[in-house]
């Protein structure tokens, strides 16, 4: 079992549409969890970080985490062509400290 | 403007050239990593250290070196690259381990032939 999850995609999402990404994790003592997006060839950027059980939101992002089932979501609203990118999900493991990323889900949104 | 700075951007060398990929932040970032990006499969860690004169290996260090004798600056040293270790690379830092946000750099896209 991989220790970070995320469905590779690619997820089609209508523009102006809710994109829902999701990631789920095994090391139950995590405590940071991350979202990035990263375009083709670029280096990735943070998107948004969340430490603590429930919703997180930062404009059109929104983090939610759920500590008890293991995963960690990534909602955006009002979606852009610009938002396609991979976006890739990254947690901190409680063992070493260690950042454990997922393969990344590549998101289109259709105009 | 607070960055991490990777050089040089593009490198193309041969079988058993020693190369170093130079990486600096101007953060006061204790914690810096090196990875290695390849088609399906994801990131990879090479090294990471945790402050000065600390380094320890990730989940794939072999043909690599590193070295962190000052806070801001983590080179990556190639001593014989070889053909597969052709890759997108990236370097990045934070400001502790584990719980604080990687900030990248734009990333060396190096070929080997």
């Amino acid at each position: 079992q991989k220790e970070v999850e995320q469905n590779s995609g690619p997820l089609s999402v209508p523009e102006g549409a809710i994109a829902s990404l999701n990631c789920t994790y095994s090391d139950r003592g995590s405590q940071s969890f991350f979202w990035y997006r990263q375009y083709s060839g670029k280096s990735p950027e943070l998107i948004m970080f969340i430490y603590s059980n429930g919703d997180k939101e930062d404009g059109r992002f929104t983090a939610q985490l759920n500590k008890a089932s293991q995963y960690v979501s990534l909602l955006i609203r009002d979606s852009q062509p610009s938002d396609s990118a991979t976006y890739l999900c990254a947690v901190n493991m409680y063992s070493n400290y260690q950042l454990i990323w997922g393969a990344g889900t590549k998101l289109i949104i259709k105009p | 403007e607070a960055q991490v700075t990777q050089n040089p951007r593009y490198l193309i060398t041969v079988t058993g050239k020693k190369l170093t990929v130079t990486c600096s932040q101007n953060m006061n970032h204790e914690y810096m990593s090196w990875y290695r990006q390849d088609p399906g499969l994801g990131l990879r860690q090479i090294y990471y250290s945790m402050n000065v004169e600390v380094t320890d290996k990730g989940d794939v260090p072999e043909g690599y070196k590193v070295s962190r004798k000052e806070k801001r600056n983590f080179p990556l040293i190639l001593e014989s690259p070889s053909p597969n270790q052709t890759s997108l690379y990236f370097c990045a830092s934070s400001l502790r381990t584990g719980d604080s946000p990687l900030h990248f750099g734009n990333g060396t896209r190096l070929t080997v032939t």
